[in-house]
């Protein structure tokens, strides 16, 4: 059971170029989130799937891309990288606890520099 | 924008003693509350969380809640270098997908 898994761990680009995070959860769980992290500002969330075929804009989605695949996949695209997107993105996956709110489990982290 | 502050710390204990980090929210509405401990380089991982007004306890750790103050803390006891970390405090607002972090503390426990 291997949780939340992302690729790649480190990822550098120039400016202009294109990629795709990718993600995967092996808990069966609905629900899939992606976070940016960058120094003194916490978790930024920037896109969710709430289930399998839907997505919802999160507070910074401004050049930034989803596809929830199926219900085990939830990829983040960069069309085209800016300096501004250098930060480290989580993927985290979210089940109902208890019956009553859901929790998230975070993956290892992607550290993607543009330069 | 409903905001989760946290105090960015560093905030420094001697071994052994109590650490006591504290978050506010500003949205009243906010349903449940979460702890995360974050070691450098690492994600974030769950401590505990918490939903109704009150103490709650898991071992060393303690989670409090005021929502009439809109406040929750998290306290840990028996402090350990182990536990020198960032922690995140995050709130969500309607029991789905609407999660919210603060900046987090950073937490050094000096031996």
């Amino acid at each position: 059971n291997a949780g939340v898994t992302q690729t790649p761990k480190f990822q550098v680009l120039k400016t202009g170029q294109s990629m795709t995070l990718q993600c995967a959860q092996d808990m069966n769980h609905n629900s899939m989130y992606w976070y940016r992290q960058d120094p003194g500002m916490g978790l930024r969330l920037i896109y969710y799937s709430a289930s399998e075929g839907t997505t919802d804009k999160g507070e910074v989605p401004n050049g930034y891309n989803v596809s929830r695949l199926n219900k085990r996949e939830f990829s983040l695209r960069l069309e085209s990288a800016a300096p501004s997107q250098t930060s480290v993105y989580f993927c985290a996956s979210s089940a109902r606890t208890s019956g009553f709110t859901d929790t998230q489990y975070f993956g290892p982290g992607t550290r993607l520099t543009v330069l | 924008q409903k905001e989760v502050e946290q105090n960015s710390g560093p905030l420094s204990v001697p071994e052994g003693a109590i650490a006591s980090l504290n978050c506010t929210y500003s949205d009243r509405g906010s349903q449940s509350f979460f702890w995360y401990r974050q070691y450098s380089g690492k994600s974030p991982e769950l401590i505990m969380f918490i939903y109704s007004n009150g103490d709650k306890e898991d071992g060393r750790f303690t989670a409090q809640l005021n929502k009439a103050s809109q406040y929750v803390s998290l306290l840990i006891r028996d402090s350990q270098p182990s536990d020198s970390a960032t922690y995140l405090c995050a709130v969500n607002q309607d029991y789905g997908q609407n999660f919210v972090f603060g900046p987090g503390t950073r937490l050094s426990v000096l031996p």
